[in-house]
């Protein structure tokens, strides 16, 4: 029979290109989100964050959008390149430091 | 700054023994450390929430006599994995948090526990 698991979504891009990974957040009252990146093996690795008076936040080839009306956190990855293969998962600030983490995406970047 | 390191990073036991796990904030004070589990291809699913010299706070279904942690002092936590079985075969995370800045959590590297 058919074996169940549970997969990652995946985000398969060419060296170069932009790449654009969606998360969408589950409270209202989230003050501070986070995106983490992890390679396989390793712990998560902070990328950037935005707090939630703000819409947009640009770092070093990576933007990260809030959309709070829609509860919707995107992370812009500007020239991807192979070095940027990892999961990368979203996190959302609960309270007094508690995170609370997206299920993640994998992001598959070939030469 | 803000590097976090776990001990040991593999670990392979017998069912039935205890593995406890280091948890390290190098370069910075944390006064709350966080324990994480982890499956394959799957999200980090927060155990508990230790703050130093009291007592962790264990999140719902996770067995607070089973997965001991102690946080002795501001830049060390560990977490005992108790008569361990296979079923808790699974990768181990630690953070830490500071306030300031970024207000952030900072990642050690994990700890792959097999329990045989």
């Amino acid at each position: 029979g058919e074996s169940v698991g549970l997969h990652l979504p995946t985000l398969s891009v060419q060296e170069g290109d932009n790449s654009i990974i969606n998360c969408a957040y589950s409270n209202s009252a989230s003050d501070y989100f986070i995106w983490y990146k992890q390679e396989s093996g390793k712990g998560p690795q902070f990328i950037i964050d935005i707090r939630s008076n703000m819409d947009k936040r640009q770092g070093q080839r990576v933007t990260v959008l809030l959309n709070k009306t829609v509860k919707h956190l995107s992370l812009q990855i500007a020239a991807t390149q192979p070095g940027d293969s990892a999961v990368y998962f979203c996190a959302e600030n609960i309270g007094y430091s508690t995170l609370t983490f997206g299920k993640g995406t994998m992001l598959l970047v070939s030469p | 700054g803000a590097v976090v390191s776990q001990h040991p990073s593999r670990v392979i036991c017998k069912s039935g023994t205890s593995v406890k796990i280091e948890c390290r904030s190098l370069d910075f004070q944390a006064t709350t450390m966080f324990w994480y589990r982890q499956f394959p291809k799957q999200s980090l699913m927060l155990m508990a929430t230790s703050n130093e010299g009291s007592k962790a706070t264990y999140e719902q279904g996770v067995e607070k006599d089973k997965f001991l942690i102690n946080h002795a002092s501001l830049t060390l936590s560990t977490l005992t994995v108790t008569s361990a079985h296979p079923e808790d075969s699974s990768f181990y995370i630690c953070s830490a948090y500071t306030s300031g800045s970024t207000d952030t959590q900072y990642f050690g590297p994990g700890t792959r526990l097999t329990v045989l």
